[in-house]
């Protein structure tokens, strides 16, 4: 089983549309989550962190569930600029030191 | 701009040459991390320092891979005898601040093409 593993897309979705984003991670040790937003031939930006009670940042909610290990994210109203591949991220151990272990990634494109 | 900065931002080799690419971290930061993306994958981690000390390397940074981070301020990255199979992306992370949480932010990485 690979560390992390999002869906694989690509979505296409229109403009306005809600889309959601599926991740599983198999270290029951890990402590810190995100999401990373990717454009192409750029590198990753930080989306949001994601915390255990779950978290809201304008259209974007991510949730978190440790007992099925299982993250997700939430984008609202899409804009023509979420268009981008999206990166689920975990810390790969219960350290705050440790290294980030990136899935494959997940990309989105918002049609007019 | 996270204050990750890396160069070069391109770079194009032969098979065989040596390279090195540089980063300079988010200032009085002690902890930095080395990572490679190719195409279609998401960012792999080769190595992590805290201050001067190389505290873990991953299984992908073969004997051709040498990272340095004299004085704990920039880090340096060396391939030697460059194959077709090192052209990625190599990406450079520094935490932002002091959180536990261990957001990391990127630099805008070195594109490697090896011919």
């Amino acid at each position: 089983r690979k560390e992390v593993e999002q869906d694989p897309g690509p979505f296409n979705v229109p403009e306005g549309a809600t889309v959601a984003f599926n991740c599983t991670y198999s270290n029951s040790a890990s402590q810190s989550f995100f999401w990373y937003r990717q454009d192409c031939r750029k590198e990753p930006k930080l989306l949001m962190s994601v915390y255990s009670s779950g978290n809201e940042d304008g259209r974007f909610t991510a949730q978190l569930n440790r007992a099925s290990q299982y993250i997700s994210l939430l984008i609202r109203d899409s804009k023509l600029s979420d268009s981008a591949t999206y990166l689920c991220v975990v810390n790969r151990d219960g350290g705050s030191q440790g290294n980030l272990i990136f899935g494959k990634g997940t990309k989105l494109s918002v049609k007019p | 701009d996270t204050g990750v900065s890396q160069n070069p931002r391109h770079k194009i080799t032969k098979r065989g040459q040596n390279v090195t690419f540089r980063c300079d971290p988010i200032s009085e930061h002690n902890r930095l991390y080395w990572y490679r993306q190719t195409l279609g994958q998401g960012p792999e981690f080769l190595t992590y320092f805290q201050n001067e000390a190389q505290l873990e390397k991953s299984r992908l940074l073969s004997d051709r891979f040498s990272a340095e981070r004299p004085k704990g301020s920039f880090s340096t990255l060396e391939i030697q005898r460059t194959e077709q199979g090192d052209s990625a992306m190599y990406l450079c992370a520094s935490p932002l601040g002091r959180s536990s949480y261990n957001e990391q932010f990127f630099g805008p990485g070195t594109r490697l093409t090896v011919l």
